[in-house]
């Protein structure tokens, strides 16, 4: 079974500043990678993907994330923090083949002004 | 229009009784997941259908039981209800996009909280 482990169930920034999410999975073979954001009393809506080809994918609200299978990471970026971006980060996988994700335990960002 | 709605949002109830959330999904989509989220927010795949066949069950006590009238529709009914069943449960459902390669990201509803006291 998959494995995605996020660093950090807590990431506070200022606003204007660099985000970085971590993501990793364990897989000998490349997943699918997700990312979701989950706003507080809200269900969970998709930022960005990855299933072939570029590795470095542009998602929503200015996020984006590479894929690099030697690190078997996913880590989210934004250059520029926005209040708005506060909110509970989750990385997913799934198996190439099967309609199974896995989430990571999320990482709550804070934006401070 | 909601793509993927539950019902009800909020749940209080006493131990032992029994209750159902309702889902339903307009997108067209074949796959419908129920997953579970702790007060930890930790995200857990209970189960998941496919045109209306259980596809995963994951060692979910027998006490819940999914019910799927048609692709659309995924309700979820518990029984004898326990403190530990208190969370938030989201209904999700996704598109298979082929033979190849099945992956459709996941539309999530916007949960139903569920406390059993």
């Amino acid at each position: 079974a998959q494995s995605v482990t996020q660093l950090g169930s807590h990431v506070s920034v200022s606003e204007g500043a660099l985000v970085l999410l971590r993501c990793n999975y364990s897989s000998s073979v490349p997943p699918y990678l997700f990312w979701y954001v989950q706003y507080p009393n809200q269900g969970l809506q998709l930022l960005l993907k990855y299933t072939t080809g570029a590795t470095l994918v542009k998602g929503i609200n200015g996020f984006e994330a590479e894929f690099k299978k030697s690190e078997t990471s996913f880590h989210l970026t934004k250059p520029s923090a926005h209040m708005s971006d506060a909110a509970e980060y989750f990385c997913a996988v799934s198996e190439r083949g099967f309609n199974k994700f896995y989430f990571g335990s999320g990482t709550k960002l804070n934006v401070k002004p | 229009d909601t793509a993927v709605s539950q019902t009800p949002k909020y749940l209080v109830t006493q131990m032992g009784n029994d209750k159902s959330i309702k889902c339903e999904q307009n997108l067209g989509h074949d796959t419908m997941y129920w997953y579970k989220q702790d007060s930890k927010k930790f995200l857990k795949i209970m189960f998941s259908y496919n045109n209306k066949e259980l596809i995963i069950n994951e060692t979910v006590p027998n006490r819940f039981s999914p019910k799927s009238p048609d692709k659309a529709h995924l309700n979820l009914h518990i029984n004898s209800l326990e403190l530990g069943d208190s969370a938030v449960y989201f209904c999700a459902s996704s598109q298979d996009v082929g033979e190849i390669s099945k992956t459709g990201e996941l539309f999530f509803g916007e949960g139903s909280r569920l406390t059993v006291l």
